[in-house]
């Protein structure tokens, strides 16, 4: 069974412009969550998704924000991006909220 | 005070050693505890999942919950060159899917 895949792996984005990433989570799984991850901060959860509704979300600004389809599928977007937000976006997924959490390889994004 | 406090390494042992790793957490709500671990420019792979007090083996990992002083443990035995990676403690309510991480441990193992 294939795992959580995420794409792009790799983005270089310029402050004030904007991101989107996507996460395809393993077959089956209907729980999403997304997760930024830097050297200062760790890991932090941004948000959560299952069956396409939001279900939770962490201490980020607005300009984060996310979607699930119906297939499961999700992507997040930053907007006006800041220096601060380079990092690796790392999305899980699970087959109900709560359940074991299975990461993608992360997507690292970098703000010059 | 952190939700989850893990010591900070790094770590370095031989090859062969018993390695352990800690988490200590303040918020009684959680209930489910997991330890992942993280080579270098790639995403957590669970390792250890566990809801109760008490131990769990797997192969030469065993992860140990302590409810009661809301500490976490996990024991490598027969620690190998491969086991380098960073080792991340993590925790949940069980409600809902959000994990609370804690920093990370690096493990450096010397053959």
């Amino acid at each position: 069974k294939a795992g959580v895949t995420q794409t792009p792996r790799y983005l270089i984005k310029t402050r004030g412009q904007q991101v989107t990433l996507s996460c395809s989570p393993i077959s089956g799984h209907r729980s999403v969550s997304w997760y930024q991850q830097t050297p200062g901060q760790g890991l932090q959860f941004l948000f959560e998704y299952f069956s396409e509704t939001q279900r939770n979300k962490g201490n980020f600004p607005g300009r984060f924000s996310g979607r699930q389809f119906s297939n499961s599928r999700s992507e997040m977007n930053v907007s006006t991006l800041e220096l601060g937000d380079s990092a690796l976006y790392l999305c899980a997924s699970s087959l109900y909220p709560g359940d074991e959490q299975y990461f993608g390889p992360g997507t690292r994004l970098t703000v010059t | 005070q952190k939700e989850v406090e893990q010591d900070p390494g790094p770590l370095s042992v031989p090859e062969g050693a018993i390695v352990s790793l800690n988490c200590t957490y303040s918020n009684s709500a959680f209930q489910y505890f997991m330890w992942y671990r993280q080579y270098s420019r790639k995403g957590p792979e669970l390792l250890m999942y566990t809801y109760s007090s008490g131990n769990k083996e797997d192969g030469r990992f065993t992860a140990q919950v302590d409810k009661s002083s809301k500490y976490i443990s996990l024991f490598i035995r027969d620690s190998q060159p491969s086991d380098s990676a960073t080792y991340l403690c993590a925790m949940s309510d069980g409600a809902n899917s959000k994990l609370t991480f804690g920093k990370g441990i690096t493990l450096s193992v010397r053959p």
